[in-house]
């Protein structure tokens, strides 16, 4: 069935070193794949998204390409801040139950960056 | 610019008890839906509506019933709840068009 496997952390990170958080999913035919960023407290925000295979997706720095071949998703950032310091969930349209709109996420990857 | 508001924000319940959340959001979203988080599972979709006047279930439907009440508002009611509804719920609204979620700020509930 349609799902999403990302790397689990805790990730921590110094300031200004380089993030890359792993994703992959399963799904049927290409959906529309979206990282969202959860802050404590708050719910989850739309970071970026990328619609089709080879579209890059990208959002106060943060990136990630859509890749066909290797059905991933991958999100990574040249220079973390503490500000930074959240959830990132990845998600893809999986239509659960034929809706359009309804997203399957992954479970979830804490990030962690220290002074 | 409100969005998705969410009421309350936390609630302590004792098992078998019932209540309802409430969610309501301001940007003509035809789409709506309630998902609840909990550690180490990410969010799993409870209900969705896709339209005023449809209602649909989730991956896990069991012991939740919900009610759209209108374009703006979609409730989420527990009429007897368990301590292993305890969690973080969250609503969100979509313009399908558009392809994203928009998320409330979660209430936080936990059955005792």
């Amino acid at each position: 069935g349609n799902s999403v496997t990302q790397m689990e952390g805790p990730v921590t990170l110094s300031e200004e070193a380089f993030l890359t958080i792993n994703c992959t999913y399963t799904a049927t035919g290409y959906p529309s794949l979206f990282w969202y960023v959860q802050y404590p407290g708050e719910g989850l925000q739309l970071l970026l998204k990328a619609t089709k295979a080879d579209d890059k997706g990208s959002n106060k720095g943060f990136e990630a390409t859509y890749r066909k071949e290797t059905t991933s998703f991958h999100l990574e950032k040249g220079s973390v801040q503490v500000s930074d310091s959240a959830v990132y969930f990845c998600a893809h349209k999986g239509g659960y139950g034929g809706s359009q709109g309804n997203l399957i996420f992954g479970k979830g990857t804490k990030l962690s960056v220290k002074p | 610019n409100a969005g998705v508001t969410q009421t309350p924000k936390f609630q302590v319940l004792k098992t078998g008890q019932s209540m309802t959340l409430q969610c309501a959001q301001d940007m003509n979203h035809n789409s709506m839906y309630w998902y609840r988080q909990d550690p180490g599972m990410g969010l799993r979709l409870i209900y969705y509506s896709a339209s005023e006047g449809t209602t649909d279930k989730g991956e896990v439907p069991n012991g939740y019933n919900v009610s759209r009440l209108n374009k703006r508002e979609f409730s989420l009611r527990l009429e007897s709840a368990a301590p292993s509804q305890t969690s973080v719920y969250f609503c969100a609204s979509s313009d399908v068009d558009r392809g994203f979620l928009h998320f409330g700020n979660g209430t936080r509930l936990t059955v005792t």
